[in-house]
């Protein structure tokens, strides 16, 4: 296991596509977060699951989005009908509950053409 | 609202020079904060976090409740040291980031 680990990490797609996402968190990790990042921000949070539950969403986080964590170790997120203003660097990254440090991924650059 | 701002998007630097990267919060409680730092090509990463009190790679970062600060320090910078750092406050099970500031070594 060396990681947190993102796919795909690259998407282009037209406006109007759904695409989705996929996390692999580090293997004993029952937290999970994701994260966006736009050109010359920090990374802002979206959503984050304990185990298999979505303990909380971000106002981010519009209908459009969804998240998945179906048995506990991988997530998908999805976007409906894209927009260019979703263009950004998604970011997953996972932690142990209690233990507040944060293990990143490489990210996901979705562009929407 | 729980905070961070990082008032400097570009610190540049010489070799051997002291550095200081500024980081501001506001949070009502005891918090908990963080400097996560991106190299290039590379994933964000945890640099240092205030609880541990210690020096990584020669950075230290000391929290002052009364000014609000976590600011990040050095006393002789090296090359290897450029990088994007982001400061972040644990709030509520979630990671606040600032925007970050770019640090540039010269030689």
């Amino acid at each position: 296991d060396t990681g947190v680990s993102q796919d795909p990490r690259h998407k282009i797609t037209k406006r109007g596509q759904n695409v989705t996402f996929r996390c692999d968190p580090i293997s004993e990790h029952n937290r999970l977060y994701w994260y966006r990042q736009t050109l010359g921000q920090g990374p802002e949070f979206l959503t984050y699951f304990q185990n298999e539950a979505q303990l909380e969403k971000s106002r981010l986080l519009s209908d459009r989005f969804s998240a998945e964590r179906p048995k506990g170790s991988f997530s998908t997120l999805e976007i409906q009908r894209t927009e260019q203003g979703d263009s950004a660097m998604y970011l997953c990254a996972s932690s142990l509950t209690n233990y507040n440090e944060q293990f990143f991924g490489p990210g996901t650059r979705l562009t929407v053409l | 609202a729980q905070r961070v701002t990082q008032p400097e998007k570009l610190l540049s630097v010489f070799k051997g020079a002291p550095v200081e990267l500024k980081c501001n919060y506001s949070y009502s409680g005891s918090p908990e904060l963080f400097w996560y730092v991106q190299y290039s090509r590379q994933r964000l990463q945890l640099l240092l976090r205030h609880i541990s009190r210690e020096s990584i790679k020669g950075f230290t970062a000391d929290l002052n409740k009364g000014e609000t600060s976590f600011h990040l320090k050095k006393p002789f910078a090296q090359e290897e040291d450029s990088a994007m750092y982001y400061c972040a406050l644990h709030n509520t099970d979630k990671l606040i980031f600032g925007t970050g500031t770019r640090l540039q070594v010269f030689p």
